[in-house]
Parts: C-alpha cells; structure tokens; sequence
C-alpha cells in the first residue's frame, strides 16, 4: 500500500491549527494507521494508533480521523515543540509502509 | 523503563554484509506479545520496514527483501540482529530497531536512537 501525504510542507505559526492529510492507495485494513512525530536527530514518536487512539503522552490537542483509504492528523493548536516532520504508517497489510511525511515549519 | 539501542559498524564495503545487534533493557526479548523490528530511513528521510522476529522466535521479512534479509535473536544477551547481504550504495540508512505489540497497539511504540550505516568502498 502506498501512502501519499500531503502537503509536503506546511508553514504555520504558533497557535494556528494543522491539518495534515494522508491517503493510501487502497483501503487500510482494519484502519490500522498510526502517526509519528520526528524531530532532527531523533528517532519517530507515536502518536497515534489505529487511525485516532492517542498514544501515552500525546497531547489532547493532537489528534487523528478518518476510515478507509483517507486519513488525517490535525494538532488544534500548534506549539512550539509540536514543528517537526509527521509520517503515517500502515500496519494492516504487508509489507508495512510509510508516507513520504509532512514538515511542520514556523512561518 | 523499555530501552533499545542498535549497535554495528558504521561503514560497509559494496556486496558485503551489513551485520547490526539491537539490545534490550527494561523487557525481555521473549516477553509474549511483541515483535521486535528493524526500520530503516534512508538520507532523503523516507522510511522502510525490513522484518521483525516474534517473541517466539518466528521471523517475517518484508517481501521485497526476503532473499537479502535476516533476523535472529539471542535469548541470553536479550538481543536481536539484522543481517543484510550484498549491499550497495542505496542500503546507506539510519538503521532501527523498534518494538511492536502484535494486540492493542500494534504500531512501532519504542526505537533506539539509530545508527548511521554508510556502504562505500
């Protein structure tokens, strides 16, 4: 399965609302999709699992939707530490791939 | 606390063998319930899963590396071990180690830091 994220790059400011995308090229089994935090030198965090379970330490103002082929991660507010790179994931059919990722950047 | 920390030569001639070792602290290798991985992510950043082994020793590869890859595990040293034959230039990667739970979760929960594997002459 391929997954598409979009857009490549995103330029907010802190306080405004993110909306990431991700689409697969077929459905996602089970809407076994997770989303990952990535800062520079540092190995991805989970986020979220099964498409929109929080996982431990996740912020309440993240959070991710969607069913199917069609996914979302939206942080309601950004904060500082939320600028970062973003990657989706399936875990429903193998091989397991991820996206290309998203980049949060201060505007 | 739950720690893993890959460990291996940083550098790999071309057609040689890429040999890594990932311990474990805080969990045992043959605790029920997970799957230990190996995720790679090459400069350009993109990221790719190669296989994981099970607690019970079972291993399962990502197809398109079924004939170049290979995990093992050490119950004694509570490590696991990716080998990766005949490298080339686009096996240069930061090299993971990440758990999975095969219930609940499912997703990559803990990785190690990474480490850089360059394959140059």
């Amino acid at each position: 399965i391929v997954l598409a994220q979009s857009p490549d790059t995103l330029s907010l400011s802190p306080g405004e609302r993110a909306t990431l995308s991700c689409r697969a090229s077929h459905n996602v089994n089970s809407n076994y999709l997770a989303w990952y935090q990535q800062k520079p030198g540092q190995a991805p965090r989970l986020l979220i699992f099964g498409a929109s379970s929080r996982a431990t330490g996740t912020p309440d103002r993240v959070s991710g939707s969607g069913s199917g082929a069609d996914f979302t991660l939206t942080i309601s507010r950004l904060e500082p530490e939320d600028f970062a790179v973003y990657y989706c994931q399936q875990y429903g059919s193998s091989p397991w791939t991820f996206g290309q990722g998203t980049k949060v950047e201060i505007k | 606390q739950v720690q893993l920390q890959e460990s291996g030569p940083g550098l790999v001639k071309p057609s040689q063998t890429l040999s890594l070792t990932c311990s474990l602290s805080g969990v045992s290798i043959d605790t029920f319930g997970y799957y230990w991985n190996w995720v790679r992510q090459f400069p350009g950043k993109g990221l790719e899963w190669l296989g994981y082994i099970h607690h019970s020793g079972s291993t399962y590869y990502n197809p398109f590396f079924t004939t170049r890859v290979s995990i093992s595990r050490d119950k004694s040293k509570n490590q696991f071990s990716l080998s990766l034959t005949s490298v080339t230039a686009a096996d240069t990667a930061v090299y993971y180690c990440a758990r999975t739970m095969t219930t609940v979760i499912k997703a990559f929960d803990y990785w190690g830091r990474g480490t850089l594997v360059t394959v140059s002459s």
